[in-house]
């Protein structure tokens, strides 16, 4: 079975400053990875995707993620975040043919 | 082109009401997924249907059923609403998820409410 760890719930910064979200993941065979961002009273918009390739993803709105595949972690980046970063974010693994599987979110907080 | 819609946005009902839910994909997109999502628990899977047959399902009771129609659009359903239903309902449509993973995009939900 597949499960995804968001291992901070809340992480307040203030404008201009880097952020990592950090996500690790449990699965028995090869999974995609992604990251999504929901802002408030909105659906979820995907930021990135990781599905093979080059372990360094980039994104939307600048940010990037790293999957260590050793680590089993696949970490959301920013190097300087703006206060419309403001949002919650939701790391998920899944399947070709499979449900995706979402951590419980990680709310960013970013103040000026 | 227009994105996934959800109808309504809001609804409140009271418990032991049942409640239909509406979400039209995108334009040629052929799977349609819902989600739910509350404080607790996150975003947890409800079903998916493709072609009209349901493909897959999450571990929720049969009170949460759906459906998809030829044109795609789907319904879900819930009968004998708890309070514990009060939530996030998500639907997302991708253009083929038996192929190589397809990007699912989201509708901005319906709010139910329930009293």
């Amino acid at each position: 079975a597949q499960s995804v760890t968001q291992l901070d719930s809340q992480v307040p910064v203030f404008e201009e400053a880097p952020v990592e979200l950090r996500c690790n993941y449990s699965s028995s065979v090869s999974v995609y990875l992604f990251w999504y961002v929901q802002y408030p009273n909105q659906g979820l918009q995907l930021l990135l995707k990781y599905l093979s390739g080059s372990t360094l993803v980039k994104g939307i709105n600048g940010f990037e993620a790293e999957f260590n595949k050793s680590q089993t972690s696949f970490h959301l980046r920013k190097p300087s975040v703006h206060i419309s970063d403001t949002a919650e974010y939701f790391c998920a693994v899944g399947q070709a043919g499979t449900a995706l599987i979402f951590g419980k979110g990680t709310t960013l907080s970013v103040s000026s | 082109k227009a994105g996934v819609t959800q109808t309504p946005r809001y609804l409140i009902k009271t418990r032991g009401q049942q409640v239909t839910l509406s979400c039209s994909p995108i334009s040629g997109h052929r799977s349609v997924s819902w989600y739910q999502q509350t404080p607790g628990q996150g975003l947890q899977f409800l079903f998916e249907y493709f072609s009209e047959t349901q493909r897959n399902k999450g571990n929720f009771p049969g009170r949460f059923s759906g459906r998809q129609f030829s044109n795609s659009r789907s319904e879900m359903n819930v009968s004998t609403l708890e309070l514990g239903d009060s939530a996030l309902y998500l639907c997302a449509s991708s253009s083929n998820p038996t192929r190589t993973y397809n990007e699912q995009f989201f509708g901005p939900g319906t709010r139910l409410t329930v009293l």
